[in-house]
């Protein structure tokens, strides 16, 4: 089952500009968490964010959370070509005790 | 690099064939997951192992049969597959085991590099 959708489904930007990514989710959580996936490879967890925050930084990333409209966002600041990659929010709901993915934003960063 | 271990890289195999994949871990996490993934789709939760004892099955047909033979290795048995089951089968650990009680600061998925099946 996939939890929500992400937008925007694709994102094409310059090196040094910044990358917005958006997550909307349908059900209670107790956390999100943002991934990173390299074409073909494994996924690299990102960052997490409790229910009961509504922003957290780690780097260049910074994540915003807003639990009344079920809704994340991934801010990545000044990009880099090496942030090319495709990024998943993933839930981990209450009483479901498993992480569930949203459908992802392949983000391109031209150098 | 990763600290969980997926073999094999890469496995093509017909409709009759028998085959496994395997995964290990090694930083003492307690919930082990197979997730499975198409191309351009996100991951899609096949089963998660907590404290080696299988948690959840999200409906996945029988012809995949996961097992835990202890608490570093998950392995996913594969028989009479479908040529829409070619994907790529990922594995991941986590620190937290499933239950009551557990916190939101819980979750966090170290994946393997994935194991790329082809179904002829």
């Amino acid at each position: 089952s996939q939890q929500g959708e992400e937008d925007p489904q694709a994102l094409s930007i310059q090196e040094g500009e910044n990358a917005t990514m958006n997550c909307s989710y349908k059900t209670s959580i107790n956390n999100l968490q943002w991934y990173r996936q390299n074409s073909g490879r494994g996924l690299v967890h990102l960052i997490l964010i409790r229910s009961n925050e509504r922003e957290k930084h780690s780097g260049r990333l910074r994540v915003t959370l807003d639990t009344s409209k079920k809704s994340s966002s991934l801010l990545i600041t000044a990009s880099r070509a090496a942030d090319t990659a495709s990024y998943f929010c993933a839930t981990w709901g209450i009483g479901g005790f498993k992480t569930i993915f949203g459908a992802g934003t392949r983000l391109f960063v031209k150098a | 690099d990763t600290e969980v271990t997926q073999t094999p890289k890469h496995l093509v195999m017909g409709m009759t064939n028998k085959k496994s994949l395997k995964c290990e871990q090694h930083m003492g996490h307690r919930a082990m997951y197979w997730y499975k993934q198409k191309a351009k789709k996100p991951p899609e939760l096949m089963f998660v192992y907590s404290y080696e004892k299988l948690s959840i099955n999200e409906s996945v047909p029988s012809r995949f049969s996961p097992e835990c033979p202890n608490s570093s290795l998950l392995n996913l048995h594969l028989h009479a597959l479908q040529p829409e089951d070619s994907a790529l089968y990922l594995c991941a650990s986590s620190g937290r085991a499933l239950g009551p009680g557990v916190g939101p600061g819980t979750g966090e998925l170290f994946f393997g590099e994935g194991s790329r099946l082809t179904v002829l």
